[in-house]
């Protein structure tokens, strides 16, 4: 069946732009996360979504991030204003139920180069 | 607050030969911890994980982790390495009231010599 996917693959911008990211969960699954891997960082969580819930926000870095989640399914994580620093890969996962021992599913991320 | 710490950012290993990746975690309340791999321009895959139940837990592609209370440590391992097990490890801990959100160690690289 189909994974997660996330799109654009690629995304090079300059600085002081905005950009969407967009990540497809698998059907049915209510848990969504944004995690950001970089050099100097490693793998860090951004934000998560479940169900109708708020959305947990305490990884974001900056208020230049957000991100919202449509229907339940498809998310957009934007990053205003964007910095040299913001050059990432950014992954998005996804899991089905609420408790913290599920699995989670990773798409292929998002590399975003900030020029 | 919850940490990971993975001893050794590259481990090198000829084919055949035992395979041993380090992971020692911080928790205040009891954790859940995973192992997850990435090969090269592909999203990160489960190997395994403890959630309270048995201690030696094993995962897909014949790997295998125990938790070890008293060490905090889960280390990840595989008696026979081979040349696909060539990527980057990552062990992740989370517990019941953080939503899941997993807290990630700075990964090993794994190199497998023919």
């Amino acid at each position: 069946g189909a994974g997660v996917s996330q799109s654009p693959s690629n995304k090079v911008t300059e600085k002081g732009k905005d950009v969407e990211l967009r990540c497809d969960p698998i059907s049915g699954h209510t848990a969504l996360y944004w995690y950001r891997q970089s050099l100097g960082q490693g793998l860090e969580f951004l934000i998560y979504f479940q169900g109708n819930s708020a959305p947990d926000k305490s990884g974001l870095p900056s208020d230049r991030f957000s991100a919202e989640r449509t229907g339940g399914s498809v998310s957009t994580l934007t990053i205003q204003r964007t910095q040299q620093e913001d050059s990432a890969v950014y992954l998005c996962a996804s899991g089905s139920g609420s408790s913290s021992y599920n699995e989670q599913f990773f798409g292929p991320g998002t590399r975003l180069t900030v020029l | 607050a919850q940490s990971v710490t993975q001893l050794g950012s590259h481990v090198s290993v000829s084919e055949g030969a035992l395979v041993l990746l380090r992971c020692n975690y911080s928790s205040s309340v009891p954790p859940y911890l995973f192992w997850y791999v990435q090969y090269p321009n592909q999203g990160l895959q489960l190997l395994l994980k403890y959630t309270s139940a048995a201690t030696l837990v094993k995962g897909i592609n014949g790997f295998e982790a125990e938790f070890k209370k008293s060490e905090t440590s889960f280390h990840l391992t595989k008696p026979s390495a081979h040349m696909s097990d060539a990527a980057e490890y990552f062990c992740a801990v989370t517990s019941y009231n953080q939503g899941g959100k997993l807290i990630f160690g700075q990964g090993t690289e794994l190199s497998v010599k023919p």
